[in-house]
């Protein structure tokens, strides 16, 4: 495809559960990036992988989150004993190279709700 | 930490200018960046600026600097209705952390025809 793609577009979950949700970045995309958007606020920065490995993770909430991207293509952001509180929408960039200037690519995100 | 404000509303007629503000705290910002936002479509970067530059124009886009006061603005010149979307501030240090941005909170933009 031509853009970031997210999977699910939408998942609702009860509290306590478990859910996983998926980023494909652009082809050749080595930097990639997961936000989160609660509503009626700007995207708050999660973590950044340049490749394989996780360059910045500052952003993480706690322990309950985790991202992964084993081959530096795909990411899976892995939210465990979800709370009310992670009901947001998910984004994910990537970019060809990191850097301040290269715009990042976002994605159109996936709608997470947790009853 | 780093903090980044805007107004929450605008609204201007088509065809007249608009300017979209933002104030942010972080003195050792190095980026700043306008993305916008419209429904169901991901953020979309239109333009950033270098801290060491005080204006920057790309067609109808005109990103004011003023260093001193961290202020930045975003004028949008012979607004359209397809302009209609939330316009997002955000600044980044520029280490080696790249991505990771700070956003404002977003401005609505309404055009009337």
């Amino acid at each position: 495809g031509a853009g970031v793609s997210q999977t699910p577009s939408n998942k609702v979950t009860e509290k306590g559960k478990y859910v996983e949700l998926r980023c494909d970045p652009i082809s050749g995309h080595t930097a990639l990036y997961w936000y989160r958007q609660s509503l009626g606020q700007g995207p708050e920065f999660l973590i950044y992988f340049q490749g394989t490995g996780a360059a910045d993770d500052s952003g993480l909430p706690n322990d309950r989150f985790f991202a992964v991207r084993p081959e530096g293509s795909v990411s899976t952001l892995k939210i465990q004993r979800t709370e009310r509180g992670d009901s947001a929408v998910y984004l994910c960039a990537s970019s060809l190279n990191p850097g301040p200037t290269r715009g990042m690519n976002f994605g159109p995100g996936t709608r997470l709700t947790v009853t | 930490g780093e903090d980044v404000e805007q107004s929450l509303f605008l609204s201007v007629r088509e065809g007249d200018s608009s300017v979209i503000n933002c104030t942010y705290t972080d003195s050792s910002s190095t980026y700043l960046y306008w993305y916008k936002q419209e429904p169901g479509a991901g953020l979309q970067l239109l333009t950033y600026i270098f801290s060491n530059m005080d204006m920057k124009q790309d067609q109808r886009l005109t990103v004011l600097l003023n260093k001193k006061d961290k202020h930045l603005s975003l004028r949008i010149a012979d607004t359209q209705t397809g302009d209609s979307a939330i316009y997002f501030c955000a600044e980044s240090d520029g280490g080696t952390s790249y991505g990771k941005l700070t956003f404002g909170q977003g401005t609505i933009l309404t055009v009337h025809p």
